[in-house]
């Protein structure tokens, strides 16, 4: 079974220091990772996935593999930052579970002024 | 071009009454899927259409039914509501590809 830890579910930084969100996965195979991002009164929405490698409002994830890790990364955190951010696992692509997201517990970030 | 909408935004139930919660996309998407949002636990997928006629269950499917009425609209059914069903619901699509699902603006539902 396919299961996403994200092991804070708070997390507090002050504005332009580092901010690192955990997120860790069990699955047997090669998934993909995502991280969705939920700003507030707004929609949940996709903030960056694995495959692509891009670097989003500052925002980067490594996959690695060795530690079963997708951590996000942003080295100078905004105010505009702090929202709930969620890690999810899709089985890989080509097969007939492709697309069901497993979605982690959540961390809400706040950056403080 | 409206994205994925639900309705209603907020609804009161009490034990053992019955609701449908509706969802509808714009987007042309093959994929549609209903989550539940609950604290601690993230999002939880209670069923997914992967194309037109076609669904299947989630991770927590029990007290649920679905229909897709077609490829526009993605119905979730409670047909005896219990107060455990007390949640946040999103509904969210994906195109062709599944990459990347659009999610509603969610339904806050109440059972007392």
């Amino acid at each position: 079974a396919q299961r996403v830890t994200q092991p804070e579910k708070l997390l507090s930084v002050f504005k332009g220091a580092p901010v690192e969100l955990k997120c860790n996965y069990s699955y047997s195979g090669s998934p993909e990772l995502f991280w969705y991002v939920q700003y507030s009164r707004q929609r949940l929405q996709l903030l960056l996935r694995h495959i692509s490698r891009e670097s989003i409002k500052g925002f980067t994830a490594d996959l690695n593999k060795g530690e079963t890790s997708f951590h996000l990364k942003k080295p100078f955190a905004q105010e505009e930052d702090s929202a709930m951010y969620y890690c999810a696992l899709s089985p890989a692509a080509g097969g007939t579970s492709y697309g069901k997201l497993t979605f982690g517990q959540g961390t809400i970030l706040t950056v403080h002024p | 071009n409206a994205g994925v909408t639900q309705t209603p935004k907020f609804q009161v139930l009490k034990t053992g009454q019955s609701m449908t919660l509706q969802c509808a996309q714009d987007m042309n998407h093959n994929s549609m899927y209903w989550y539940r949002q609950d604290p601690g636990m993230g999002l939880r997928l209670i069923y997914y259409s992967a194309s037109e006629g076609t669904t299947d269950k989630g991770e927590v499917p029990n007290g649920y039914n679905v229909s897709r009425l077609n490829k526009r609209e993605f119905s979730l059914r409670l047909e005896s509501a219990a107060p455990s069903q007390t949640s946040v619901y999103f509904c969210a699509s994906s195109g062709q590809g599944k990459e990347t699902q659009y999610f509603g603006p969610g339904t806050r539902l109440l059972v007392l």
